[in-house]
């Protein structure tokens, strides 16, 4: 497709139910990063790898939250036991450029409601 | 550690009046600001990005600027069309890849 695409676009849970979040980037996209946001509140960075590397995941703020990209293209996010506190946002970026850049092409998000 | 504090929270325009939107940091060490334009539903999407003081990047009606503590926006006769909320982000050397988004400006363009 054109742009980054992400689905669901709109999910609720009950609280303790797990949860799977796809990406699916832009095609030959190297770069592929998650990032959560609140109501009201800018994104915050979850995780980034770059093709199935993840190379960085220190903003996952969890053993909860789950990141992977075996083949280097589609991502999953994985919540378990989902909180309350887990109802945001969450936003898929690429970039065509590995390693350190601050272009990215975002997704529309999936928006997540836990009960 | 590293804050981005963006003002004001929300701002209203008329169409064709001129302002300007704050973007203050402090970072250890900045590798790069980023603004970022986003939509009611959507996700962000890139606008300009900043290496060093003095630097200015421009695009139609918007021209952003640096300065070794904060970045503006500048707006130039705004249309409702300007209507969404500004992001400003930074990178920073110590915190890899990841960027450090401010709350953002909403920005009200009426006719």
């Amino acid at each position: 497709g054109a742009g980054v695409s992400q689905s669901p676009r709109y999910k609720v849970a009950k609280r303790g139910q797990d949860v799977a979040l796809r990406c699916d980037p832009i095609s030959g996209h190297v770069s592929l990063f998650w990032y959560q946001q609140a109501l009201g509140q800018g994104p915050e960075f979850l995780t980034y790898f770059q093709n199935e590397a993840q190379l960085d995941k220190s903003g996952l703020p969890s053993d909860r939250f789950f990141a992977e990209r075996p083949e280097g293209s589609v991502s999953t996010l994985k919540i378990q036991r989902t909180q309350q506190e887990d109802s945001a946002v969450y936003l898929c970026a690429s970039s065509p450029i590995g390693g350190n850049t601050g272009e990215l092409f975002f997704g529309e998000g999936s928006r997540l409601t836990v009960l | 550690e590293d804050q981005v504090t963006q003002s004001p929270e929300a701002l209203r325009l008329q169409e064709g009046e001129s302002s300007s939107l704050n973007c203050s940091y402090t970072v250890s060490g900045l590798r790069g600001l980023f603004w970022y334009r986003q939509d009611p539903g959507k996700g962000p999407e890139f606008l300009f990005t900043l290496y060093s003081a003095g630097e200015e990047k421009e695009k139609e009606r918007l021209k952003a600027t640096l300065t070794k503590k904060e970045s503006f926006l500048h707006i130039t006769a705004p249309k409702p069309e300007d209507s969404a909320t500004y992001l400003c982000a930074v990178q920073v050397y110590q915190a890899g890849t990841a960027l450090i988004f401010g709350k953002g400006t909403t920005l009200s363009v009426s006719s």
